[in-house]
């Protein structure tokens, strides 16, 4: 998993509750990301980060925020959680970005909002 | 507008046998492709890439074939093995301004029969 730690693992939230993802990452890579997984969907980019305090919008952004003040760490908001985004949420890291960096994933946080 | 596209949501094949699994893209600014592999519970991880500028890599069972006329790859594992059970997901990359856009199908379930 190269290093990438997802949390929490799992968790069950009500409609219209915040809630805050995190994913920490040893390997000093400079480019993280967050994906949703969903059936029928593969795999779609939410937001994504270059480095500390520089992010932007992926294909599928509304609903959710990104903050990242630390290199090793990348936390997912969801401001007021609908049950349209119960989903697995992985995240992912590139030391460089670009075709020839390939994504790392972590194993997921499985989000059921109710 | 799905951009990269498997439609075979499954597929089944005897071990020992040769697996091709099928992606077809719609993009003409795609210009490196990916396939990642992955199990229940974990997160996607990087199997094989091929550039735009190649019609064929390979990598010990697997090959990656690219076809840019038909705007077609296709993935060829052999002989498949009972651990190469998983789904597979095609990607593709275009160049962005910043970051490489990439750009992942729905998926699909490869299940090796003993």
């Amino acid at each position: 998993d190269a290093g990438i730690t997802q949390s929490p693992r799992h968790k069950v939230t009500e409609t219209g509750t915040p809630v805050t993802l995190r994913c920490h990452q040893t390997e000093n890579h400079r480019y993280m990301y967050w994906y949703r997984q969903d059936p029928g969907h593969g795999l779609r980019l939410i937001h994504y980060s270059y480095g500390v305090k520089d992010t932007d919008k992926g294909e599928v952004s509304d609903g959710y925020s990104v903050s990242r003040s630390k290199t090793e760490d990348f936390l997912l908001t969801l401001e007021s959680a609908t049950s349209s985004q119960t989903s697995v949420y992985f995240c992912a890291i590139s030391r460089q970005g670009g075709k020839n960096s390939p994504l790392h994933f972590g194993n997921g946080t499985r989000l059921t909002v109710t | 507008d799905q951009q990269v596209k498997q439609n075979s949501p499954s597929l089944s094949v005897q071990e020992g046998r040769i697996s091709i699994l099928n992606c077809d893209y719609t993009n003409s600014m795609f210009d490196y492709f990916l396939w990642y592999k992955k199990y229940p519970a974990e997160g996607p991880t990087f199997l094989i890439s091929i550039s735009s500028i190649k019609d064929k890599n390979e990598d010990g069972r697997f090959t990656v074939f690219l076809n840019k006329s038909a705007k077609h790859l296709s993935l060829h594992i052999v002989p498949s093995q009972p651990g190469d059970s998983a789904v597979y997901f095609c990607a593709a990359s275009a160049p962005g301004e910043r970051d490489d856009k990439i750009i992942f199908g729905k998926g699909t379930r490869l299940h090796i029969l003993p």
